[in-house]
């Protein structure tokens, strides 16, 4: 596609249930990151993903997070059990290669809110 | 004028005024910055880059300026109109892959 797309826009999730956040990165971009943006805050690297290995997960807070990106494309950022503390905006972001010249593309993000 | 606290930053210039966001940045061997603007619902949007090596670079209607002495990162806007109220963040190259965001500071144009 034109660009990263996040799906849900908007997530509301009862504390304790596991939620699934999806990122169609553009399509050939070898780097993949994961970010978590709270309320008034910048952006916070949560993960990395070069094709379908993930390098660096130094950024996921808890064993709670987990992310995949199997064939090399399609992301999914898994949270087990949620916790108030998890509400924020997910961002996901792509780029051609790893040299991070340019910067990445970022999707719209997934709102998630836990209540 | 500015505020700070627990929320963002926040400068409020009138339509047709020069906006200066300022950034702060951590790492002295950062060879590369960013700066990314972000209306609400969206995610970041690059808008301007800059390399160590250089001072001063332009793009339209924006200009980065970059102080290593200091540290220091400035985004000027110039013109400024109602479309550049966002919130604008700089970002460090951190060597291997990732950037390194800055807080972030709320940009208001009022018309």
């Amino acid at each position: 596609g034109a660009g990263v797309s996040q799906s849900p826009r908007y997530k509301v999730a009862k504390r304790g249930q596991d939620v699934a956040l999806r990122c169609d990165p553009i399509s050939g971009h070898v780097s993949l990151f994961w970010y978590q943006q709270a309320l008034g805050q910048g952006p916070e690297f949560l993960t990395y993903f070069q094709n379908e290995a993930q390098l660096d997960k130094s950024g996921l807070p808890s064993d709670r997070f987990f992310a995949e990106r199997p064939e090399g494309s399609v992301s999914t950022l898994k949270i087990q059990r949620t916790q108030q503390e998890d509400s924020a905006v997910y961002l996901c972001a792509s780029s051609l290669d790893y040299s991070g010249g340019g910067g990445y593309t970022f999707g719209s993000g997934t709102r998630l809110t836990v209540v | 004028g500015e505020s700070v606290g627990l929320h963002l930053p926040t400068l409020s210039v009138q339509e047709g005024d020069n906006s200066i966001i300022n950034c702060a940045y951590s790492n002295s061997a950062s060879d590369y910055f960013i700066w990314y603007k972000q209306e609400s619902g969206k995610g970041p949007q690059f808008i301007i880059d800059i390399r160590s090596n250089m001072d001063k670079r332009q793009g339209q209607r924006v200009t980065v300026l970059l102080n290593k002495t200091v540290k220091h990162l400035s985004l000027q806007i110039a013109a400024s109109q109602p479309g550049d109220s966002a919130v604008y963040f700089c970002a460090e190259w951190e060597g291997t892959y990732k950037y390194i965001f800055g807080t972030g500071t709320r940009l208001k144009v009022l018309a």
